[in-house]
C-alpha cells in the first residue's frame, strides 16, 4: 500500500513569514510529486511539479524533493492570508494513478 | 477553455436512486479520473479512464460504475445510492498517466438520506 503522509496542521504562520509544509512517501519507486491547493468548499489547484532531486522555484513557491529521504516540501515564502488553504501533497510511481496525502491546514494570520 | 467541468454541483438522493455524475475536458487529455473526497479521509480514486476505450478499478470502487463515453467525457454512475457514498466528488483529467500533471473539475457534492 502507498502511502502518502502530511501533518494535518493547522500550521499558523504570520504574514509575510516562510511557510514550510512537509510530506513523506513510503513507495521508493515514486518519480513525479505535485503539490495542490484547496480552499474550504473548492477543488484541489495545482501549484507545483516536481520530478527529479533538488529544489525548483516558481514565484513565492519553491517545492524540494530528496528522493533518498522520500521527502518532498513546499516553502512559501512572504506568506499572505490569501495563501491560508490546505495543501495536498500527491505522488506517482509512474503507473495509472496518483497517491494523496491527507493535507496541511495552513493559516496566515496578518 | 472551460478545463474540467462537472454536472451537476449539488445533488441529493434518497437511499436506493440511481444517478449520473457528468464530466467533460477540453483539454484534449487521455486519461481521466473519478475521486471522492471525505473528512478526513483526503481523496480517494474511485475509477480511472487511463485512455479512451478503457477503465480500471481505483482505491473504492464499490457501488460505482464509470463509462468512457469518448476522449472528452468521463461518466460516474450510482446504481442503489447508499448513505456511505454522501461525499465530494471530483472529476480530473491528466495529459497521459499519472505521471502527469491532473487538473480537476470544481466537484459534484452530494448527499444520500
Amino acid at each position: 500500500q502507498k502511502e502518502v503522509e502530511q501533518n494535518s496542521g493547522p500550521l499558523s504562520v504570520p504574514e509575510g513569514a516562510i511557510a514550510s509544509l512537509n510530506c513523506t512517501y513510503s513507495d521508493r519507486g515514486s518519480q513525479s510529486f505535485f503539490w495542490y491547493r484547496q480552499y474550504s468548499g473548492k477543488s484541489p489547484e495545482l501549484i507545483m511539479s516536481i520530478y527529479s532531486n533538488g529544489d525548483k522555484e516558481d514565484g513565492r513557491f519553491t517545492a524540494q524533493l530528496n528522493k533518498a529521504s522520500q521527502y518532498v516540501s513546499l516553502l512559501i515564502r512572504d506568506s499572505q492570508p490569501s495563501d491560508s488553504a490546505t495543501y495536498l501533497c500527491a505522488v506517482s510511481s509512474g503507473y495509472s494513478t496518483l497517491t494523496f496525502g491527507k493535507g496541511t491546514m495552513l493559516l496566515v494570520s496578518p | 477553455n472551460a478545463g474540467v467541468t462537472q454536472t451537476p454541483k449539488f445533488q441529493v438522493l434518497k437511499t436506493g436512486q440511481s444517478m449520473t455524475l457528468q464530466c467533460a475536458q477540453d483539454m484534449n487529455h487521455n486519461s481521466m479520473y473519478w475521486y471522492r473526497q471525505d473528512p478526513g479521509m483526503g481523496l480517494r480514486l474511485i475509477y480511472y479512464s487511463a485512455s479512451e476505450g478503457t477503465t480500471d478499478k481505483g482505491e473504492v470502487p464499490n457501488g460505482y460504475n464509470v463509462s468512457r463515453l469518448n476522449k472528452r467525457e468521463f461518466s460516474l454512475r450510482l446504481e442503489s445510492a447508499a448513505p456511505s457514498q454522501t461525499s465530494v466528488y471530483f472529476c480530473a483529467s491528466s495529459e497521459a498517466s499519472a505521471s502527469y500533471e491532473q487538473y480537476f473539475g470544481p466537484g459534484t457534492r452530494l448527499t444520500v438520506t
